[in-house]
């Protein structure tokens, strides 16, 4: 079974601070996907990144991909209270594996205090 | 505007009494998948839809079901709601399968379902 294991679960910061989620598997995935969860919402899409070793940035937003293509690591620089949220990682399965699922992370549940 | 729209967002209701949560998406995507999200559990894939008249079961199937009579509906059904079932509900659909890094998922608002 494919896990994805994401920490740290609950992060708690001062606007301003930098902060790094890790997203880390022992299996290898065609793609990941990095999305965020505001309260009474669905989840958005932030980000894909499909190469081992991409590096994808969006304003204060960094990805990675490992090389390996089994872990993932998102970087805010400059936290704002917008930023607040559950940022979940989803990896696609690779190739010959099911069309029909992502594997989901549980999260981290980000509060970024003014 | 492209979106899934999930109905009704709340619901309560008692143990035994069949309900259905529509989901209706205007992208015309092929696949389409329900998920629950439960506090420590993260998000689950209960069913998901390929195409039309295509439906598979994902992880937690059991107490559901689902059709896929035409393209842009994915309704999820419980015959006979318990209150493990009370859950936050969410239909995405995308493009294609999921193996394809450009596909990817857009969810609907979600549904808060309450089984007393």
């Amino acid at each position: 079974t494919q896990l994805l294991e994401q920490s740290p679960q609950f992060l708690s910061i001062q606007e301003g601070e930098n902060l790094t989620v890790y997203c880390n598997s022992s299996s290898v995935f065609s793609s990941l996907q990095w999305y965020r969860q505001e309260p009474g919402e669905g989840p958005v899409l932030l980000v894909t990144v499909v190469t081992g070793g991409e590096v994808k940035k969006l304003k204060r937003l960094t990805f990675q991909f490992g090389d390996a293509r089994k872990d993932s690591s998102l970087h805010i620089t400059a936290a704002q209270p917008g930023d607040t949220g559950l940022y979940l990682c989803a990896g696609a399965p690779p190739y010959g594996g099911s069309q029909g699922n992502l594997i989901f992370g549980k999260g981290t549940k980000l509060s970024v205090k003014p | 505007e492209a979106q899934v729209t999930q109905n009704p967002r709340y619901l309560i209701t008692v143990t035994g009494k069949k309900l259905t949560v529509t989901c209706s998406q205007n992208m015309n995507h092929e696949y389409m998948s329900w998920y629950r999200q439960d506090p420590g559990l993260g998000l689950r894939q209960i069913y998901y839809s390929m195409n039309v008249e295509v439906t598979d079961k994902g992880d937690v199937p059991e107490g559901y079901k689902v059709s896929r009579k035409e393209k842009r509906n994915f309704p999820l059904i419980l015959e006979s709601p318990s209150p493990n079932q009370t859950s936050l509900y969410f239909c995405a659909s995308s493009p294609g399968g999921l193996l394809s890094g450009a596909n990817v998922l857009t969810f609907g608002a979600g549904s808060r379902l309450t089984v007393l």
